[in-house]
């Protein structure tokens, strides 16, 4: 089945830049999707497709891919920032299937 | 506004049976994929069901297959997930979602309910 791998915690301080990363084959043919939870709250979509923004979401959360390895890099890091954040896309190995990263517990130190 | 109100979890023994219904209000429900998306207590996230809004299309992940089904009523705006053959492994907080489009592949999760709780254990 199909993976996507994420580191399980990043450490950053307030004002600096956060870079988590999501690693899977071929993801750079994949639409590449990021959310942010944080504790006791439903998962809010950050990103999607690779590098769009929905509406309400700052600017400084954006998205990249290059090679085999998504990004979404968080800039000017806030207190609130403070979360959980996963991965996904659909994978089409031994059939389609929405997979989710295990996802990067981000402490902003 | 969009939103989503999940209803029908509970305490469950093991191998029995739940009805999930998630009300949707805020758009036109027709047009959206819907998806119930799981977390596990201390857990990442699991794309459970998801069902197309353009032709009734269905997906269910293999961990769930044969035991969950997915289903839309128009009509009424609301979404469900039969789920059947519970086992222990099944207790997660059960997220009614919102797709971007019609379409299931490449979906993404735009909106998402608060989740109702699952719970299996005698």
């Amino acid at each position: 089945s199909y993976v996507l791998s994420q580191p399980p915690s990043v450490s950053v301080a307030p004002g600096q830049t956060a870079r988590l990363s999501c690693g899977g084959d071929y993801i750079g043919g994949k639409s590449v999707h990021w959310y942010q939870q944080k504790p006791g709250q439903a998962p809010v979509l950050i990103v999607y497709d690779d590098s769009d923004r929905p509406s309400g979401i700052p600017e400084r959360f954006s998205g990249s891919k290059s090679g085999n390895t998504a990004t979404l890099t968080i800039t000017w890091v806030e207190v609130g920032d403070e979360a959980d954040y996963y991965c996904q896309a659909w994978a089409s190995t031994s059939g389609r299937s929405g997979v989710f990263g295990g996802g990067t517990k981000l402490t902003v130190l | 506004e969009v939103q989503l109100l999940e209803s029908g979890g509970g305490l469950v023994q093991p191998g029995g049976s739940l009805r999930l219904s998630c009300e949707a209000s805020g758009f036109t429900f027709s047009a959206y994929a819907m998806s119930w998306v799981r977390q596990a207590p201390g857990k990442g996230l699991e794309w459970v069901s998801a069902i197309s809004g353009r032709d009734g299309s269905t997906y269910d992940a293999d961990s769930v297959k044969g035991r969950f089904t997915i289903s839309r009523d128009n009509s009424k705006n609301t979404l469900y997930l039969e789920v059947n053959s519970l086992r222990a492994d099944d207790t997660a907080v059960y997220y009614c979602v919102k797709g971007g489009s019609g379409y299931i592949w490449g979906s993404y999760a735009e909106s998402w309910g608060q989740g109702t709780l699952v719970t299996v254990s005698s």
